[in-house]
C-alpha cells in the first residue's frame, strides 16, 4: 500500500503570492493533520480534518486555511505569503476512529522556500 | 498548554553502544501519551515508540525503551546496540485529548559513528 504522499515535494515562492500543498492519506485513513516544521525546530500542530470537518486549529493566522475532499485528501492553503512561512510542511494521516494514541503515519513533507 | 523539552540538541555515539535521549514535559492533562519519532535526512517522521500515560510498564520496541517517570514528567528514550542507520533527528512528542494533534520537542540530532 502505498503511504501518506505530499506534492509538490518543493516549491519556491515570493511574499505575498498564494500557496496550495497537498496532501493523500493511506487507503482507508479518514483523518489529516498538518504540521509546519521550521528549519531547527520540531513540527507545531496547524489543523486537523476527520470526515471532512476541521477538528482541531493551532495557533496560526486566519492566511492559514485547510479542507479536506470525500476522498479524504487534503488541501492546505497558504494566503499573503510572508518570509517567515518558509518551513517544511508535514502531512499525517491515521485511521481517525477517535483514539487519540492511534499511530500517526506521515509523508515526507512539501518544502515551501519564500523569497 | 502542553510544553515538551528537549534539552540536548546533539547527541552521538558509537555504534553498538547504548545512548539515551532525555524528554521532559508539562501539561495539566491527566490522561495523555506520549512518543518519539525518528526523522532521517529523508524528512518522512517515523515512529519510533509511545507510551500510555496510565501504564506504568515502560514501552519497549526491540532495541528501543523508555524511562516513563510520570510524576517527574520525563520521558527518555534508550537505544541500545545502535546501528548507523539510527543516525536521525529524534522528536519527544506528547498527545492530549486531541485526535491528531502532537506537541514536538526541539529535536535532538544522533549521530551513531563506526
Amino acid at each position: 500500500d502505498a503511504g501518506v504522499t505530499q506534492s509538490p515535494t518543493h516549491l519556491i515562492k515570493t511574499r505575498g503570492q498564494h500557496v496550495t500543498l497537498r496532501c493523500s492519506p493511506i487507503s482507508g485513513h479518514k483523518s489529516v493533520s498538518w504540521y509546519q516544521q521550521v528549519l531547527g525546530q520540531g513540527p507545531q500542530f496547524i489543523f486537523q480534518y476527520y470526515e471532512k470537518e476541521e477538528r482541531g486549529r493551532g495557533n496560526f493566522p486566519d492566511r492559514f486555511s485547510a479542507r479536506q475532499f470525500p476522498n479524504y485528501s487534503s488541501e492546505l492553503n497558504v494566503n499573503a505569503l510572508l518570509l517567515g512561512d518558509s518551513a517544511l510542511y508535514l502531512c499525517a494521516s491515521s485511521k481517525g476512529q477517535g483514539d487519540p494514541y492511534e499511530k500517526l503515519f506521515f509523508g515526507s513533507g512539501t518544502q515551501l522556500s519564500v523569497l | 498548554a502542553q510544553t515538551v523539552t528537549q534539552s540536548q540538541p546533539e547527541m552521538s555515539v558509537q555504534e553498538a553502544e547504548t545512548v539515551t535521549l532525555s524528554c521532559t514535559y508539562d501539561t495539566s492533562e491527566s490522561n495523555y501519551y506520549l512518543f518519539w519519532y525518528k526523522q532521517p535526512p529523508s524528512r518522512q517522521m517515523i515512529l519510533v515508540i509511545r507510551q500510555e500515560a496510565y501504564k506504568q510498564q515502560n514501552a519497549t520496541e526491540n532495541r528501543f525503551s523508555v524511562n516513563f517517570q510520570k510524576a517527574a514528567k520525563s520521558f527518555s528514550l534508550k537505544i541500545s546496540d545502535s546501528q548507523l542507520g539510527d543516525t536521525a533527528m529524534y522528536f519527544c512528542a506528547f498527545g492530549g485529548s486531541t485526535l491528531g494533534r502532537l506537541y514536538f520537542g526541539r529535536g535532538t540530532q544522533l549521530t551513531v559513528w563506526p
